[in-house]
């Protein structure tokens, strides 16, 4: 079956330092990709997605690029701030389909 | 702009007592979904909607049960609660179109625990 796999948590980081967090998956189909952001108390919230191989989402400051052959989906920015600590999620839905496939959740906690 | 409403927030429920989670939406989304999160599994499926008078099973629908009466409105039950459905429970939804390449939306949860 589809399946996401996520690096597991938690990611500590002081503010301004480099983020990636890595997201592979396994699909019986031709997916399409999201990172979706959980901050404390709150619900999920689409952060980025690709629809296809080598397009590259991006939003806020993150960026994340859809790579067929590895099977890939990793998120990555530049410089984190501290508002960017949360749980951060990558899912997959297959073309044709609405439900999604999560993986576990990454939380990312930056310091200041 | 609401978005998706889950009601309740909270509750506490004792072990066979039943109950009825609320999600409403108000942006005409055709898909409603209800998920359940616990610590270190992610978001599971537990049953979804494509449409009005419609619902589906997901990955792990024992012991719940939904149903779409109002295209708005998707309600999530509980006949007779257990420990094990102690979680937060969370509602989406998404639209039609494009099917697969649309973000779900997402309520703020209810957080149930089963004493």
């Amino acid at each position: 079956g589809d399946s996401v796999t996520q690096m597991e948590g938690p990611v500590t980081l002081s503010e301004e330092a480099f983020l990636t967090i890595n997201c592979t998956y396994t699909a019986t189909g031709y997916p399409s990709l999201f990172w979706y952001v959980q901050y404390p108390g709150e619900g999920l919230q689409l952060l980025l997605k690709a629809t296809k191989a080598d397009d590259k989402g991006s939003n806020k400051g993150f960026e994340a690029t859809y790579r067929k052959e590895t099977t890939s989906f990793h998120l990555e920015k530049g410089s984190v701030q501290v508002s960017d600590s949360a749980v951060y999620f990558c899912a997959l839905s297959l073309v044709g389909y609405s439900t999604l496939t999560f993986g576990k959740g990454t939380m990312l906690l930056v310091s200041p | 702009n609401a978005g998706v409403t889950q009601t309740p927030k909270f509750r506490v429920l004792k072990t066979g007592q039943s109950m009825t989670l609320l999600c409403a939406q108000d942006m005409n989304h055709e898909y409603m979904y209800w998920y359940r999160q616990d610590p270190g599994m992610g978001l599971r499926l537990i049953h979804y909607s494509v449409g009005e008078g419609t619902t589906a099973k997901g990955e792990v629908p024992d012991g719940y049960n939904v149903s779409r009466l109002k295209k708005q409105n998707f309600l999530l039950g509980l006949e007779s609660a257990a420990p094990s459905q102690t979680s937060v429970y969370f509602c989406a939804s998404s639209p039609h179109e494009g099917e697969g390449n649309q973000p779900q939306h997402f309520g703020d949860g209810t957080r149930l625990s089963i004493l």
